[in-house]
C-alpha cells in the first residue's frame, strides 16, 4: 500500500497570505489527523477528520481550518499567515481513528512565512 | 490532561551499546502509548504501540519498550545500536477518552558513534 502522501513538500508565503495543504491518507484509512511541528511547540495536534467532520479539535486559532472529502483525502486552510505559523505540517491516517490505531504520518509540509 | 515527558533531549551511545530512550506519562484513565521515530527531513515513522497485555511491547528495528503502570513510564530500548539509528525519537500517549489526539513529548535525540 502507498503511504500517506503530502502536498507541496515546501511553501513559501508572505505574512497575511493564505495556504491550503493537501494529504492524501493510506487506502482504506478514514481518519485523518493534522499537527504542527516546530522548534519551539514542538508536535501539536491541529484537528481530526472522520467521514468528512470534524471530530477533534486542538488549541489552535480560528486561522485554522481543515476539510475533509468523500475519499478521506482532506486538506488544511490557514488565513492570514503570521511569522509564527512556520513549521513542519504533519497528516497522519489511521484506519478508524479509534484509540488503538495506529496513526501513520507522510513527510509533511515545511511552511515558511516570510 | 494528558502529558508525555522525556527527559533527556540527547543520549550518545557507542555502536554495538544498549540504548534506553526515556518516556514517562501521565493520563486520567488507561494510556495507548507510542513511539515513533523521525530523520531529517522527513515525517514519522511508527516504531510500536502498547495497548494491553504484556508489558514488554516488540517493534521495528529491533526497538522494544517496557511499559510500567507503577512508574507510568514507558521506556525506549534497543540490544544493540546502530549509527543508522542516530534520529529524533519522540514518545506519544493517548487517552482512551480523548478521542484520535496524540500527545507528543519534545523528543530525544539519539546519537549513535562508531
Amino acid at each position: 500500500k502507498a503511504g500517506v502522501t503530502q502536498t507541496p513538500r515546501y511553501l513559501i508565503k508572505t505574512r497575511g497570505q493564505q495556504v491550503t495543504l493537501s494529504c492524501s491518507p493510506i487506502s482504506g484509512h478514514r481518519s485523518v489527523s493534522w499537527y504542527q511541528q516546530t522548534p519551539g511547540q514542538g508536535l501539536q495536534f491541529l484537528f481530526e477528520y472522520f467521514s468528512e467532520t470534524q471530530r477533534n479539535k486542538g488549541n489552535f486559532p480560528g486561522r485554522f481550518s481543515g476539510r475533509q472529502f468523500s475519499n478521506s483525502r482532506s486538506e488544511m486552510n490557514v488565513s492570514t499567515l503570521e511569522l509564527g505559523d512556520s513549521a513542519l505540517y504533519l497528516c497522519a491516517s489511521s484506519v478508524l481513528g479509534a484509540g488503538t490505531d495506529t496513526q501513520y504520518f507522510g513527510p509533511g509540509t515545511r511552511l515558511t512565512v516570510l | 490532561a494528558q502529558s508525555v515527558a522525556q527527559p533527556e533531549d540527547q543520549v550518545n551511545v557507542a555502536e554495538g551499546n544498549p540504548l534506553t530512550v526515556k518516556c514517562t506519562y501521565s493520563v486520567s484513565g488507561n494510556p495507548y502509548l507510542f513511539w515513533y521515530v523521525q530523520y531529517p527531513n522527513r515525517g514519522l515513522q511508527f516504531l510500536l504501540k502498547y495497548i494491553t497485555g504484556d508489558n514488554l511491547v516488540k517493534g521495528s528495528y529491533g526497538f522494544e519498550a517496557e511499559f510500567n503502570k507503577s512508574q507510568t513510564s514507558f521506556h525506549l530500548k534497543k540490544p544493540s545500536a546502530l549509527v543508522s539509528d542516530s534520529a529524533l525519537y519522540f514518545c506519544a500517549v493517548r487517552d482512551k477518552n480523548a478521542g484520535n489526539m496524540l500527545t507528543f513529548g519534545g523528543g530525544t535525540r539519539l546519537m549513535v558513534k562508531p
